[in-house]
This record gives structure tokens, C-alpha cells and sequence, in this order.
């Protein structure tokens, strides 16, 4: 079984670029989840996504989008991009059920550097 | 608001020696759950073990145990056997609520502790 695929593995961009990253679940997962990980904040949070709708969002500004597709695939999205944005960028897939331990499995990750 | 504490920003044990990392978490939920992630420097992270707010028992996974004391608020994670691959970051992290009562799947992390197994 195929675990998380996340591309592209590595990035690089100029500050006020756009950056479009992509996720592709364990196939029968249905929940996606976006985290960013930096040395100085740790990992956090971005956003959750069930059945293509946001389920729930981290304290991040609106530069940063993302949307899950019908097959599950999701996509983040970084509008004009700002030094500190540089981080890598986790997805994580579960298959939720009520009652169940839920667990997240990464991706590898996509590593962007903003110029 | 959820928090998970790591005391240790690194460890060091020897290969065959068994490790606790030490986790510490705060939540007014009932209902969490608390996993253990590794990541080495390659940047995945691989699950290791979890444990619910209910269960009973301690949670193990092969050479992984989680140390679960709910009252003290703490779930640690034993390595028995350090193997030299077992080198990388370790990751505690939590998440609150129930799925079917309209609980996100958010995961909560602490700093990690960076773990070095030597030969």
C-alpha cells in the first residue's frame, strides 16, 4: 500500500512569488491535514480537510489556501510568499471512524526555501 | 488551550541500552489521544505508538512502550534495545476530542527530543 506522496520534494522560490504544494493520501483516507514545521516555531498546524471541506484551520494568515479534491488529493497554496515562510510542509493522511485511534500518517514533505 | 512539554532537547544511550523520552501534556478535554512520531533527518515522520485517554493498558509496539500515568499527565516513550537507526528526532504529540462529536483530527507537538544512539 502507497503511503502519503507529497510534491514537489523541494522548492525554491523569490519572495512575492506564489507556491502551490501537493498531497496525495493513502488510498481509502479521506482526511488530509497540513502542518509546518521550522526550527524556531516547531510544527504547526495549517489546516484539516474531510470530504473537501475545511474542517478546521490553524492560526496561519490568509496567504496561506488550501482544498482537497473528490479524490481525496489536496493542495496548499502560498500567496506572495515571505522569507519566513521557508519550512518544510507536512501532509498527513488518516482514515477517521468514531471511536478510532485516528492515527496520521506522513508524508516526507516538501522542503521550500523563499529567496 | 492543549500543550505538549518535552523536557529533554537531547539524549544519548548507548546501542542495546533502553531510553525514555520524557512527554508531559495539559488538556480540559476528557477524550485526547497522545502518539509518538520519530523523524529523521530525512524529515518524514513515522508513527510509532498511541495511546487513548480510555485505554486501560499502557500502549506497546514492538520495541516501543508508552509509559501512560493520567494523572500525573504524562506519557513517556521507552526504546528497549537502542538499535543505531533509532537515531532522530521523537515527537509527542496530542490530539483532543472525538471525531464523531465534531473533533478535528489537529495535532498538537512538542520540540522533540533529538536522540543520539551510540555504537
Amino acid at each position: 500500500k502507497a503511503g502519503v506522496t507529497q510534491t514537489p520534494r523541494y522548492l525554491i522560490k523569490t519572495r512575492g512569488q506564489q507556491v502551490t504544494l501537493s498531497c496525495s493520501p493513502i488510498s481509502g483516507h479521506r482526511s488530509v491535514s497540513w502542518y509546518q514545521q521550522t526550527p524556531g516555531q516547531g510544527l504547526q498546524f495549517l489546516f484539516e480537510y474531510f470530504s473537501e471541506t475545511q474542517r478546521n484551520k490553524g492560526n496561519f494568515p490568509g496567504r496561506f489556501s488550501g482544498r482537497q479534491f473528490s479524490n481525496s488529493r489536496s493542495e496548499m497554496n502560498v500567496s506572495t510568499l515571505e522569507l519566513g515562510d521557508s519550512a518544510l510542509y507536512l501532509c498527513a493522511s488518516s482514515l477517521p471512524q468514531a471511536g478510532g485511534a485516528n492515527i496520521q500518517y506522513f508524508g516526507a514533505g516538501t522542503r521550500l526555501s523563499v529567496l | 488551550a492543549q500543550k505538549i512539554t518535552q523536557t529533554q532537547p537531547g539524549m544519548f544511550v548507548q546501542e542495546k541500552e533502553a531510553v525514555t523520552l520524557d512527554c508531559t501534556y495539559d488538556t480540559s478535554d476528557p477524550s485526547y489521544g497522545l502518539f509518538w512520531y520519530k523523524q529523521p533527518s530525512s524529515g518524514e515522520m513515522i508513527f510509532l505508538i498511541y495511546q487513548g485517554s480510555y485505554d486501560q493498558q499502557n500502549a506497546t509496539e514492538g520495541r516501543y512502550s508508552l509509559n501512560f500515568q493520567k494523572a500525573r499527565k504524562s506519557a513517556n516513550l521507552v526504546i528497549s534495545a537502542s538499535q543505531l537507526g533509532d537515531s532522530a528526532m521523537y515527537f509527542c504529540a496530542m490530539r483532543e476530542g472525538k471525531w464523531a462529536q465534531g473533533g478535528s483530527e489537529k495535532l498538537v507537538f512538542g520540540k522533540g527530543t533529538k536522540l543520539t544512539v551510540n555504537p
